[in-house]
């Protein structure tokens, strides 16, 4: 069974632009999952996805939105990038709504300049 | 002040030199506590729930024990492969299913 897949892996931006970023689940699993890794602040929780709801949003401003698919597939965009965006974004999916056992896809690294 | 707390930041470990590492937490009450284990350019794979006081889970050279207030990550005769960075999440009861994570205890073992 495949894992969670994430592309690109590797994104180079310059401030002011804006970054869509992909996440393809494991089959099956309807739960989506963001975090934004960086190491002065650890995983912190972007947005999760069910069913192509959004059922629960972090504390990071609107600049930061996603939307998941009908075949369960997730992006996460992020508008008019900051410096302090560089982290490392993760994505993970989960079989139920209870996200007891999370999936982690490799994540996309990526730098603002 | 941050809901989980982990122990130590990082800890370096002869091969064959047994630990613990320590995850604290404050919420009310919990639902789940999770063991995550993340390699370098990796993301966090799942080792073990705990759900309440008491309860202890194993495998291989890990085993992970739960209290009222804290978990421990108990490795016993770790190997220069248990080298990673062990991440402790909670869930809290009333709460979203959303886990808040520790920021991680990075491990090194030596050979």
């Amino acid at each position: 069974k495949a894992g969670v897949t994430q592309t690109p892996r590797y994104l180079i931006k310059t401030r002011g632009q804006q970054v869509t970023l992909s996440c393809s689940p494991i089959s099956g699993h309807r739960s989506v999952s963001w975090y934004q890794q960086t190491p002065g602040q650890g995983l912190q929780f972007l947005f999760e996805y069910f069913s192509e709801t959004q059922r629960n949003k972090g504390n990071f401003p609107g600049r930061f939105s996603g939307r998941q698919f009908s075949n369960s597939r997730s992006e996460m965009n992020v508008s008019t990038l900051e410096l302090g965006d560089s982290a490392l974004y993760l994505c993970a999916s989960s079989v139920g709504d209870r996200n007891e056992k999370l999936f982690f896809g490799s994540g996309t690294q990526l730098s603002v300049l | 002040e941050d809901q989980v707390t982990q122990s130590p930041e990082a800890l370096r470990l002869q091969e064959g030199e047994s630990s613990s590492l320590n995850c604290s937490y404050t919420v009310s009450g919990l639902r789940g506590l999770f063991w995550y284990r993340q390699d370098p350019g990796k993301g966090p794979e799942f080792l073990f729930t705990l759900y309440s006081a008491g309860e202890e889970k194993e495998k291989e050279r890990l085993k992970a024990t739960l209290t009222k207030k804290e978990s421990f990550l108990h490795i016993t005769a770790p190997k220069p492969e248990d080298s990673a960075t062990y991440l402790c999440a909670v869930q809290e009861k009333g709460g979203s299913y959303i886990p808040t994570f520790g920021r991680g205890t990075s491990l090194i073992v030596h050979p």
